[in-house]
């Protein structure tokens, strides 16, 4: 079946831009995230979805950055006036995470990532 | 202290090896560990998840620890293709479902 995808796969952009992403989940799952990773970095996480409520936007680097999902699938990742540190592999990750008073012990699912290039 | 610290590398070792990372993490409320593979340029990967009585995969074996809090990872036999940064995965329960990653372990396997 098809995996987790994501739009654009590279995007470059000059400093100042807005810029967004957009990541498309695997059918039926509820749980979706975000994650920055800087050239030879890990992964930081940035903002995380249950449905189409963020409980935990706590990665949010500054109110640049913004993050919508609708009708449980398609996700959104906005980043406004792109500086230079905005650069790095964005991914997005889907879990069916079916168990929500508890800890997830689903896996994820990561999409390819969008590399942004900001000028 | 970090949540979840790894020996980020690398570790150089010729094919046939075996080869073994460990990962600590701080928070003994953790539920569920995973290790996951990414190859340069790529997007992370699930290897295997890592259950109490530990588990194994073809030449891969995983074990949990909980009385030391760490996660172990052996590979047997190295192939070329097993090189590849390995990023330790913990879910730290107590209602977080953000699974917290670790740097990862850089592995160059070499002929």
């Amino acid at each position: 079946g098809a995996g987790v995808s994501q739009s654009p796969s590279n995007k470059v952009t000059e400093k100042g831009k807005d810029v967004e992403l957009r990541c498309d989940p695997i059918s039926g799952h509820t749980a979706l995230y975000w994650y920055r990773q800087r050239l030879g970095q890990g992964l930081e996480f940035l903002i995380y979805f249950q449905g189409n409520s963020a409980p935990d936007k706590s990665g949010l680097p500054s109110d640049r950055f913004s993050a919508e999902r609708t009708g449980e699938s398609v996700s959104t990742l906005t980043i406004q006036r792109t500086q230079q540190e905005d650069s790095a592999v964005y991914l997005c990750a889907s879990s069916p995470q079916t168990k929500l008073a508890h800890a997830s012990t689903d896996t994820q699912y990561f999409g390819p990532g969008t590399r942004l290039t900001v000028l | 202290r970090k949540e979840v610290e790894q020996d980020p590398g690398p570790f150089n070792v010729p094919e046939g090896a075996t080869v073994a990372f460990n990962c600590t993490y701080s928070n003994s409320a953790s539920q569920s560990f995973f290790w996951y593979r990414q190859d340069c340029r790529k997007e992370p990967k699930l290897l295997m998840s890592v259950y109490s009585s530990g588990n194994e995969d073809g030449r891969f074996t995983a074990q949990l620890n909980r009385a030391s809090q760490y996660i172990s990872l052996l590979i047997r036999d190295s192939k070329l293709s097993d090189s590849a940064t390995y990023l330790c995965v913990v879910n730290m329960g107590g209602g977080s479902y953000i699974p917290t990653f670790g740097r990862g372990t850089s592995l160059i396997v070499h002929p």
